[in-house]
């Protein structure tokens, strides 16, 4: 356990559905991003927020994703109009400014299944 | 263009000695890490190298060369339970660009 959560643990999903996923970082981190992590492949970054700053977005990112982190505290994720395309596990990381090496912990991720 | 290369599988024997070679190409770099992965989990940290060279920890070693775009992690006395995926990670600013992992299979 890296002090990481994210909630649900498994979400399934009628395709054009909305879903939005929760992230709890280690609670003094300050960074906090998302990935989207597909079977065989490493993890896709989508976005990264500094504090309550979204900072950067991945260009492939459709608008169909939003995400949030009112607080600089929690984050979430929300997908609309889900497509079986979004079926994934999404992935939450933190770190904090300082560490020696800035490294991000995950959290256990979130199984998207659209059907 | 962002690239980063991994073998996609290796087999190695219980406590033998594996290296898994990473090579990347990316318009910057601001360190390298590798993480492990095992099925259905989620990474966890094993190593950073930013300056050239080899860094050490326990059974676990990497190495970096920047001028070859080039790193391997380095496995001792191999353990049933380091069958996982070795993720190579390049760190260009605050993201991490991610190579697709190397599945490592370990038989007794």
């Amino acid at each position: 356990d890296t002090g990481v959560s994210q909630d649900p643990r498994h979400k399934i999903t009628k395709r054009g559905q909305n879903v939005t996923f929760r992230c709890d970082p280690i609670s003094e981190h300050n960074r906090l991003y998302w990935y989207r992590q597909t079977l065989g492949q490493g993890p896709e970054f989508l976005t990264y927020f500094q504090n309550e700053a979204q900072l950067e977005k991945s260009r492939l990112l459709s608008d169909r994703f939003s995400a949030e982190r009112p607080k600089g505290s929690f984050s979430t994720l929300e997908i609309q109009r889900t497509e079986q395309g979004d079926s994934a596990m999404y992935l939450c990381a933190s770190s904090l400014d300082g560490q020696t090496y800035n490294e991000q912990f995950f959290g256990p991720g979130t199984r998207l299944t659209v059907l | 263009g962002q690239n980063i290369d991994q073998p996609t599988e290796m087999t190695a024997t219980e406590g033998a000695i594996v290296q898994i070679n990473c090579t990347y190409q990316t318009s910057g770099f601001n360190g390298l890490f590798w993480y492990q992965q095992h099925a259905g989990e989620a990474p966890t940290f094993l190593s950073y190298n930013v300056l050239d060279g080899l860094e050490e920890k326990g059974r676990f070693s990497s190495f970096l060369s920047r001028s070859k775009g080039y790193s391997y992690l380095l496995l001792k006395e191999l353990q049933m339970k380091d069958s996982a995926s070795y993720l190579c990670a390049v760190r260009a600013l605050y993201q991490l660009i991610w190579g697709a992992g190397t599945k490592l299979i370990i038989k007794p």
